[in-house]
This record gives structure tokens, C-alpha cells and sequence, in this order.
């Protein structure tokens, strides 16, 4: 069965950097591309970005541009989202998701969520 | 940028039928995606390209997409449906969620 496992919660200061990373099995890892959302807390779902993890291209939401970098490890068949200079309205609950070789496919598997909290 | 409408919250009598509309100009043209989200539960997606249902999603889901309103609409609704629900599109090189509806079972 598809599964996605993130990373555990995080506590952040202001301006400095996370990393959270979601495990795939159960699929050809390679087949599909993995999008991340977040989700603030009471809020709705805000799209982040697409990595295809057969090329590693990438694909930003625009308002994150410049502070978000995604990968993927083929090996471990891994994702990762690291996002730069936390601020406090960073804080919310980080999703990956399975998405298609495309980034305008739809999300048909997500992983349990990941709190990242930035506070002094 | 583009914009999904969709009303906070909709209300409905177990059994009976609910509608939950997604509003954008033009979205009949683009392929609409709904989400289930439960309280402190991660998203589970309903339906696919506008009316196909993943497996496992029961038959009393459905939706539609013309015009400018695309709807999701659950038939002899549960009190276990009582969840929010979020539409979603690709437009210009991105993905836009609806602001999310509350649907809440009576």
C-alpha cells in the first residue's frame, strides 16, 4: 500500500531554516512527482511546490520563491522540503503528497502532516 | 492570480443531500479536484478531474464542472462526512485551493 511518512515536529526560531523530509513506499517513487502543502493553523491548504522525482524538476509557488528548495534521494526514495528565514507565519502543518509526473495532477496520497512551530 | 470560491459552510439533515459549490472564472475548462479533510487529519482526495472518484470513495460522491461553478455534491450524507472540504485547480503554472466549506451534519 502507498505510504508516505514525514519527519517529526520542529521548533524554529525566527530566520532560521527546516528540513522535513517524507519516506515513500508502496510505488515506483520515480513514476510520480511529490507536492507539498501547508496548512496554518485554522487555515486552508496553501500550495508550496512540485518536485518530479524522475528529473528533479521543480516548480515553486511564486510567493515562496527564493526561500523554498524541494529534493528528492531516488536512493531512499525520500523527498525533502527545506524552507529558509522562518518567520513566525511560517508556522503551520507541512504536508507532502503524491502527485502526478505533472504538477497539475492531483494529490491521490498525503503523509500525516509535520508542525513546524518558528518562535522566539 | 486565479480565484476559487466557496461558501465557509453548508449544513444538511443526515440522509439528505449536500452541495458544495467551487466558483472560478471559466473552471469549466480546467479539471477540479475535491479534498476531505477531517479534524486533525491530513487530506484525502473525494474526487478526481472533476467527477472521477479514487477507489474506496463511495458512489454517494460525486461532482460536476461547467461554466463557472464546479460542485461536489454527497448524497445521503453521514453523519461521518461532516468534515471540510476544498476544491482545487492548476491555472498558470500553479495550484490554487478553494478557501475551504465547512459542511457540518445536522
Amino acid at each position: 500500500q502507498v505510504q508516505l511518512v514525514q519527519s517529526g515536529a520542529e521548533v524554529k526560531k525566527p530566520g532560521a531554516s527546516v528540513k522535513v523530509s517524507c519516506k515513500a513506499s508502496g510505488y515506483t517513487f520515480t513514476s510520480y512527482g511529490i507536492s507539498w502543502v501547508r496548512q496554518a493553523p485554522g487555515q486552508g491548504l496553501e500550495w508550496m511546490g512540485w518536485i518530479s522525482a524522475y528529473n528533479g524538476n521543480t516548480n515553486y509557488a511564486q510567493k515562496l520563491q527564493g526561500r523554498v528548495t524541494m529534493t528528492t534521494d531516488t536512493s531512499t526514495s525520500t523527498a525533502y522540503m527545506e524552507l529558509r528565514s522562518l518567520r513566525s507565519d511560517d508556522t503551520a502543518v507541512y504536508y507532502c503528497a503524491r502527485a502526478g509526473p505533472n504538477p497539475s495532477a492531483d494529490f491521490d496520497y498525503w503523509g500525516q502532516g509535520t508542525l513546524v512551530t518558528v518562535s522566539s | 492570480s486565479y480565484v476559487l470560491t466557496q461558501p465557509p459552510s453548508v449544513s444538511v439533515a443526515p440522509g439528505q443531500t449536500a452541495r458544495i459549490t467551487c466558483g472560478g472564472n471559466n473552471i469549466g475548462s480546467k479539471s477540479v479536484h475535491w479534498y476531505q479533510q477531517k479534524p486533525g487529519q491530513a487530506p484525502v482526495l473525494v474526487v478526481y478531474d472533476d467527477s472521477d472518484r479514487p477507489s474506496g470513495i463511495p458512489e454517494r460522491f460525486s461532482g460536476s464542472n461547467s461554466g463557472n461553478t464546479a460542485t461536489l455534491t454527497i448524497s445521503r450524507v453521514e453523519a461521518g462526512d461532516e468534515a471540510d472540504y476544498y476544491c482545487q485547480v492548476w491555472d498558470s503554472s500553479s495550484v490554487v485551493f478553494g478557501g475551504g466549506t465547512k459542511l457540518t451534519v445536522l
